[in-house]
């Protein structure tokens, strides 16, 4: 079982529309989590950690289920600037030190 | 905004060959790494080093790397007798503190031939 496991899309979704993306991971010792996003050939940026009570950060909301071992970012009213890879991070042991990266979600916003 | 800086942004190379790989992280930062990304694969974490010391180090980070901080802002990345496998987008981070919030260089790309 891959340790992080993301839908690879790609979403196409028009301007204006609400996107959401899920992730499960498969160490239930992991204890940090987050977003980032990674647009082509180009460096991963943090988009948003995730917090045990979820959390928002403008149009962006993610939410995490320990007990599924579940992940999701919900993006709303999306901008064609949205269009990236997202991907989501799981640190492999309960330390802060090493991210295991999942492959990622393709998601492109049309005009 | 300060970023982490690497160096070359592309190096080809022969099979066997030596590379040194650059990068100046954020100079606050106390956490240093090293990733790399096969082309259309994931990010995959190769080495962590705080304090001088590699903290952390994945199975791929065998004996044919090494890390260094050779003074107090550089942050080097060694591969010796490269193979092809080797080729891949080696980003280096940074980050205050001991969590995943990391800074991104923007990569070197390493081509082994």
């Amino acid at each position: 079982r891959k340790e992080v496991e993301q839908d690879p899309g790609p979403f196409n979704v028009p301007e204006g529309a609400t996107v959401a993306f899920n992730c499960t991971y498969s160490n239930s010792a992991s204890q940090s989590f987050f977003w980032y996003r990674q647009d082509c050939r180009k460096e991963p940026k943090l988009l948003m950690s995730v917090y045990s009570s979820g959390n928002e950060d403008g149009r962006f909301t993610a939410q995490l289920n320990r007990a599924s071992q579940y992940i999701s970012l919900l993006i709303r009213d999306s901008k064609l600037s949205d269009s990236a890879t997202y991907l989501c991070v799981v640190n492999m042991k309960n330390s802060g030190y090493a991210l295991n990266f999942g492959k990622g979600t393709s998601l492109l916003v049309t005009p | 905004e300060p970023e982490v800086t690497q160096t070359p942004s592309h190096q080809v190379t022969q099979m066997g060959q030596e590379v040194i790989l650059r990068c100046v992280p954020i100079s606050n930062h106390l956490y240093f790494y090293w990733y790399r990304q096969i082309l259309g694969q994931k990010v995959e974490f190769l080495v962590s080093f705080y304090n001088n010391e590699i903290s952390e180090k994945s199975e791929i980070f065998d004996d044919q790397f090494s890390v260094e901080r050779p003074d107090g802002s550089n942050f080097t990345l060694k591969i010796r007798s490269t193979k092809l496998e080797d080729s891949a987008m080696y980003f280096c981070a940074s980050g205050p503190h001991n969590t995943g919030e990391l800074f991104f260089g923007e990569g070197s790309r390493l081509t082994v031939l």
